[in-house]
């Protein structure tokens, strides 16, 4: 079975600081593990995938995230806030091989970017 | 290229009434989604379909109907609509199935329901 957590449902920061988001996941496989953002009223849309290339992931919008297996961890990071980015971010977790109802969400983190 | 469109954007209806939710997408794609979103929940499945002329249960299928009878359109039906369905409901698709890990899902922007 797999999970995902992320560990902050809020995460405010000033906007041309550094952004952090964490995620942590279990998985019984070799995980694909997927960032989605949401801006308001809007649907979900991949910022960046890991599927066993690379461990460090550049995505779209200056972010990047790292998977470390070690730490089971797959953090979002940014190294400047821009007031575009607020928004809601999901971390999500893909056991290869499951089906469609291989990818578990975990239950979103709020970032605010204050002025 | 309008990717995944959903209809309607918001409804409201009353405990017992039954609607359609219609979503079509214009990639080609052969794999279908429905999810719902709720506060704190994250996103669960609800019902998928593989093609066209298929479909199959999710994580949360209970009170809720698909058909895929065109490839391109995928429509989510709540025969008696209750309170626990309010919800934003959200059409996705892919290239590939999403539990592979390697395919990248497309969304519409949401349907918000609220049940009275």
């Amino acid at each position: 079975a797999q999970s995902v957590t992320q560990l902050d449902s809020h995460v405010s920061v000033s906007e041309g600081t550094p952004v952090l988001l964490r995620c942590n996941y279990s998985s019984s496989y070799s995980p694909s593990l997927f960032w989605y953002v949401q801006h308001p009223n809007k649907g979900l849309q991949l910022l960046l995938k890991y599927t066993s290339a690379a461990t460090l992931v550049k995505g779209i919008n200056g972010f990047e995230a790292e998977f470390k297996k070690s730490e089971t961890s797959f953090h979002l990071t940014k190294p400047s806030a821009h007031m575009s980015d607020a928004a809601e971010y999901f971390c999500v977790v893909s056991d290869r091989g499951g089906g469609a109802d291989g990818l578990t969400f975990g239950k979103g983190t709020h970032l605010i970017i204050q002025p | 290229n309008a990717g995944v469109t959903q209809t309607p954007k918001f409804r409201v209806l009353k405990t017992g009434q039954s609607m359609t939710l219609l979503c079509a997408q214009d990639m080609n794609h052969e794999y279908m989604y429905w999810y719902r979103q709720d506060p704190g929940m994250g996103l669960r499945l609800i019902h998928y379909s593989v093609g066209e002329g298929t479909t199959a249960k999710g994580e949360v299928p209970d009170g809720y109907n698909v058909s895929r009878l065109k490839k391109q359109n995928f429509l989510l039906g709540l025969e008696s609509a209750a309170p626990s369905q309010t919800s934003v409901y959200f059409c996705a698709s892919s290239y590939r199935l999403a539990g592979e890990g390697t395919g990248e899902l497309f969304f519409g922007e949401g349907s918000r329901l609220t049940v009275l």
